[in-house]
């Protein structure tokens, strides 16, 4: 079945470094969303990218979807502490299954 | 308010105690679905439902049941715990019956489920 890698599984930032997480699909998607779940939290919708290339931007975030539309990444520009939680990458292959990837812990050191 | 609305949020129960984890959202949504999330492993799908008294098994189903008789409600049935289904429990729903395109998945606020 699909398979949703998501590396690294964790990662501790100085504030002000900047981080990045990366997605790697066994098959080729359809989209791919990316989730935030913060410490005690539930996951929340972040964004979703469609088009093979594509590239969004919400404020220090920027996400990218591969040309081949199997990986995606996420990085995150001068993080704040305000940036600690989980970030998770899902994506939806061609049977509209949806699959997420294990998440990437985020942990700010102010 | 739009919402995912899971109960109870916190249980302590005993092996083979038949619990059930109830999930209502007030979207009108379609699609409704429960994760699982543990350390290092993400968020694996036990069940889903596209439509009412339409289910199928995620990834993980193996130990669950669950029902569609509502649009509005999908719960999760344990019959005989096990500590191995000691987890975090996350319901979701989406709009339409498709997960692509526009829709997206909005969580309830989980259930943290330990079994003795």
């Amino acid at each position: 079945g699909q398979q949703v890698m998501q590396i690294p599984q964790y990662q501790h930032v100085q504030e002000g470094e900047d981080f990045t997480t990366y997605c790697n699909s066994s098959t080729t998607l359809s989209n791919i969303q990316w989730y935030k779940q913060r410490p005690g939290g539930h996951p929340v919708f972040l964004i979703q990218l469609v088009k093979s290339g594509e590239v969004k931007k919400q404020k220090r975030l920027t996400f990218q979807f591969g040309e081949a539309k199997k990986n995606s990444s996420l990085h995150i520009t001068a993080t704040q502490t305000t940036d600690v939680g989980t970030y998770f990458c899902a994506g939806t292959n061609a049977g509209n299954m949806l699959t997420f990837g294990g998440g990437t812990r985020l942990m700010v050191k102010p | 308010e739009a919402q995912v609305t899971q109960n109870p949020r916190y249980l302590i129960t005993v092996t083979g105690k038949k619990l059930t984890v109830t999930c209502s959202q007030n979207m009108n949504h379609e699609y409704m679905s429960w994760y699982r999330q543990d350390p290092g492993l993400g968020l694996r799908q036990i069940y889903y439902s596209m439509n009412v008294e339409v289910t199928d098994k995620g990834d993980v189903p193996e130990g669950y049941k669950v029902s569609r008789k509502e649009k509005r409600n999908f719960p999760l049935i344990l019959e005989s715990p096990s500590p191995n289904q000691t987890s975090l429990y996350f319901c979701a729903s989406s709009a339409g019956t498709k997960l692509w395109g526009a829709n997206v998945l909005t969580f309830g606020a989980g259930s943290r489920l330990t079994v003795l």
